[in-house]
Parts: C-alpha cells; sequence; structure tokens
C-alpha cells in the first residue's frame, strides 16, 4: 500500500531565505507527483507536476526534484516571501489510478 | 473559467441525517475524486470515479456513496452511517491514468458540521 511521508510537519524561517520541503513514498510503480499548495480553508492549488520520467520541474521560485528510485521529491523555495506562508502538500498518481497525499508541511515566513 | 465547483460551502447536518455534497466541472475531465481533509490527518480518499457510470471505492468509503451519472458531476452523499461526518471535503479532477502529465483540480472545498 502507497504512503506518503512529508518532512518536516512544520516549518517556520525568515523571509528571503531559501528551504526544501521534503517528500517521501513508498511504491516507486507511478506515474507522477505533484505538488499542492493549500491556504487556511481553501482547495488545492497545484504548483509543480513532475512526470516518473522526468527529474524536476521548474516555476518562478519553485523547484521540484522527484528521485523515483529513492522514492524521493524535494520543493525547493527560492528567496522565500510571507506569501509562501501556507500548506504544501504532495501527492503520487498510482498505477491503480488512485492519487494518494502526505500531510502536508505547514510552511510560515517570517516577516 | 474551467474549473470546478462545490456547493455548498458550509453544510450542517443533524444526526441521522442524509446530505449530498455537490461537485461539477466544466474542464471535460473524465477522472473525478472524492477527499476528506482533517486536521493533521492529510487528505484521505473516499471514492473516485475514471468514468461515466463507475465509480470505485477509496480507502474510507465506509458511510459515503457516490454516482457518476454525468461526466461533470460527482456528487457525494454522507449517509447517516457515517459516524464522525464533520470534516472538510474536496472534490477533484483530471484526465486520469491516459494522460497523468495533466495534473489534478481542486474546487474550493465543502465543509460540513454536526449539529
Amino acid at each position: 500500500k502507497q504512503e506518503v511521508t512529508q518532512i518536516p510537519a512544520a516549518l517556520s524561517v525568515p523571509e528571503g531565505e531559501n528551504l526544501v520541503l521534503n517528500c517521501s513514498f513508498t511504491d516507486s510503480a507511478i506515474y507522477n507527483l505533484q505538488w499542492f499548495r493549500q491556504d487556511p480553508g481553501k482547495g488545492l492549488t497545484s504548483l509543480l507536476l513532475i512526470q516518473s520520467s522526468q527529474r524536476e520541474q521548474t516555476s518562478g521560485r519553485l523547484n521540484a526534484s522527484l528521485d523515483k528510485s529513492s522514492g524521493r521529491s524535494t520543493l525547493y523555495i527560492a528567496a522565500s516571501q510571507p506569501g509562501d506562508s501556507a500548506t504544501y502538500l504532495c501527492a503520487v498518481l498510482c498505477r491503480d489510478d488512485k492519487i494518494i497525499f502526505g500531510k502536508g508541511t505547514r510552511l510560515h515566513i517570517l516577516p | 473559467d474551467g474549473g470546478i465547483t462545490q456547493s455548498p460551502k458550509y453544510l450542517f447536518r443533524k444526526e441521522g441525517q442524509n446530505v449530498t455534497l455537490s461537485c461539477e466541472q466544466n474542464l471535460n475531465h473524465d477522472a473525478m475524486y472524492w477527499y476528506r481533509q482533517d486536521p493533521g490527518q492529510g487528505l484521505r480518499l473516499i471514492y473516485y470515479s475514471q468514468i461515466v457510470n463507475d465509480f470505485q471505492k477509496g480507502d474510507i468509503a465506509e458511510g459515503y456513496s457516490v454516482s457518476r451519472e454525468k461526466k461533470e458531476s460527482f456528487p457525494l452523499t454522507v449517509t447517516s452511517a457515517q459516524k464522525n461526518p464533520t470534516a472538510f471535503y474536496l472534490c477533484a479532477s483530471s484526465n486520469g491514468v491516459p494522460d497523468p502529465n495533466q495534473p489534478q483540480h481542486f474546487g474550493d472545498g465543502t465543509r460540513l458540521s454536526i449539529l
């Protein structure tokens, strides 16, 4: 059974710092991995999607990497801003068409 | 603009009552999903549907039912058998496995509470 783990559960960093969020999964037989952002009381916004054949994706200040063989992904946020404060979730699309989520990392950027 | 619409935003249920959460998408996506989110639990899959008139149980389907009579609609009924229904419910859609490079899109959620 696929399990997705995100570490740390919460993170506070001063504005301007670069930071890394971690995601690990137990079954490497995935189609893709997706990073989402969730603001309090809201739905999820897709940030980056990495196909299983890809190693990384970039969008603006965000860079996501995927190492499928080791079951790991990282989300790198450069030059963090207070507006980046949110919960970040990773999810994998499995071969049985299920999408399994991690519990998320709550990020707080200190002004 | 294409997207997913969930309604209502807030919903209250009395003991022993069934309630139905609406989810509509105009993205022409084949696959639709229902998730439940509890504090500290992340998102857990309730039901998903890959095509019209077909759906599969997720990890926590007990006490819930769904239908997929139209491609754009995937309503979720929370039955009286669900003993702890208070949660934030999220609906999502995607092009599914045939096109796994397309991201999943989410609605803004429905918060269900027990009176």
